[in-house]
């Protein structure tokens, strides 16, 4: 395994489901992050992790949870979601401060479907 | 707040076309700036950088310049191919923060 891997790559789930997308970095970085992709809106940024703390959370809905167990480890726990949090959930490293470098390193993302 | 505005899309053009995608932004300070590009079915990926007034990124035939007069950075390639066909994502760093601000993406299409 290389890069930055997410599973699953797609899932489906009523709105009382609880279910949890899961992040792996291989890349030996100490900073992790969870972005939302939605047609035609700006990546948001959900939370970033830098050395296993959170250091960053953009007034994300309770029922997104984020768990970060180890440096190449990264969760997004879901529960009792709502239609409109149907979209791409990208979960990307970096190595150091991403504003020195730039550089993300981003998975494929998991296509969440909220019924 | 910092955010970044880039042109709509869908942008359709013939393969050998002349591409320029527009993107403007919004920051205190001294930004850097970033293109990233998305190929179907998988991740974002850095495509190029510049980090002052003036620089000029450039990577695979693309290019950008930092211009912080009109505080701009749009993307240009002399001649696209069909392999360019992607989504790419105007975006933004401040020194003090931890993070990247993303455009909403411009999808680009070339036709044969």
């Amino acid at each position: 395994e290389t890069g930055v891997t997410q599973t699953p790559r797609h899932l489906v789930m009523g709105m009382t489901n609880k279910k949890s997308l899961k992040c792996e970095q291989h890349l030996g970085h100490n900073a992790m992050y969870w972005y939302k992709q939605s047609a035609k809106k700006p990546l948001e940024l959900m939370f970033v992790y830098s050395l296993e703390e959170r250091v960053e959370n953009n007034s994300v809905p309770s029922r997104f949870s984020p768990e970060c167990p180890n440096s190449s480890h990264l969760f997004l726990h879901l529960h009792t979601l709502q239609p409109e949090d149907s979209a791409l959930y990208l979960c990307a490293s970096s190595q150091g401060a991403v504003a020195n470098t730039g550089e993300l390193f981003f998975g494929e993302g998991s296509r969440l479907t909220v019924l | 707040g910092d955010s970044v505005t880039q042109m709509e899309g869908p942008v359709t053009l013939s393969e050998e076309a002349f591409l320029t995608i527009n993107c403007t932004y919004t920051a205190t300070g001294y930004p850097s700036l970033f293109w990233y590009v998305q190929y179907p079915g998988e991740g974002l990926q850095l495509l190029l950088k510049a980090t002052k007034a003036d620089d000029k990124g450039s990577n695979k035939g693309f290019e950008a310049t930092y211009r912080k007069e009109t505080t701009s950075f749009h993307l240009e390639k002399g001649s696209v191919q069909v392999s360019d066909s992607a989504v790419y994502f105007c975006a933004l760093s401040r020194s003090s923060a931890s993070k990247i601000i993303f455009g909403s993406g411009t999808r680009l299409s070339i036709r044969p």
